[in-house]
């Protein structure tokens, strides 16, 4: 079976840009996840999908959205970037939103100048 | 305080030796407890998962489980410089209106000398 399939691997972009990053969970997973992986700050939970629905949603601001498609591909979107934003962006599929492992895929690192 | 707490490191061990990783959570009613490691450069990996309290061993690694404490180790035995690598505690945390979500500490590197 494949692995989580995440592109662009990497991205450049400058203040004020949007970005969009795209997620292709493992086949038969159903949800998705999107972490936010900072030196500083960890791993951090940003939002959940399941069957197109947001399940549960972290504590980022509005700026951050996502969505999944009746495949259960999901896009996260930034808008308005900061510097901040620049980070590793990993998201992880599993089954449903009650199974508890999850599967990573390698991430989209994304800098922000 | 932090949901989920782990020391930074870096951890050193010379090859062979136990590799002893903690973490601590803040959530009482949290019931699965997860290890993942992450190489550099790499994405998380699932190595362990705990429920129940005592000791769940897999080959060289043994998780303990401490809920009364609300404390959760790794052992690393035999430890290996291929052991090298961060080690990412993870909680499951039940969320109001159903579903839950994994918190992670911050994560404790590992470094394995020859």
């Amino acid at each position: 079976k494949a692995g989580v399939t995440q592109t662009p691997r990497y991205l450049i972009k400058t203040r004020g840009q949007q970005v969009t990053l795209s997620c292709s969970p493992i086949s038969g997973h159903r949800s998705v996840s999107w972490y936010q992986q900072t030196p500083g700050q960890g791993l951090q939970f940003l939002f959940e999908y399941f069957s197109e629905t947001q399940r549960n949603k972290g504590n980022f601001p509005g700026r951050f959205s996502g969505r999944q498609f009746s495949n259960s591909r999901s896009e996260m979107n930034v808008s308005t970037l900061e510097l901040g934003d620049s980070a590793l962006y990993l998201c992880a599929s599993r089954v449903d939103y009650l199974t508890d492992t999850q599967y990573f895929g390698p991430g989209t690192r994304l800098t922000v100048l | 305080q932090k949901e989920v707490e782990q020391n930074s490191g870096p951890l050193s061990v010379p090859e062979g030796a136990i590799a002893s990783l903690n973490c601590t959570y803040s959530d009482r009613v949290s019931q699965s407890f997860f290890w993942y490691r992450q190489y550099s450069g790499k994405s998380p990996e699932l190595i362990m998962s705990i429920y129940s309290n005592g000791d769940k061993e897999d080959g060289r690694f043994t998780a303990q489980l401490n809920k009364a404490s609300q404390y959760v180790s790794l052992l690393i035995r035999d430890s290996q410089p291929s052991d090298s690598a961060t080690y990412l505690c993870a909680v499951k945390m039940i969320l109001t209106g159903g579903g839950n979500k994994l918190t992670f500490g911050t994560g404790t590197q590992l470094k394995v000398e020859l």
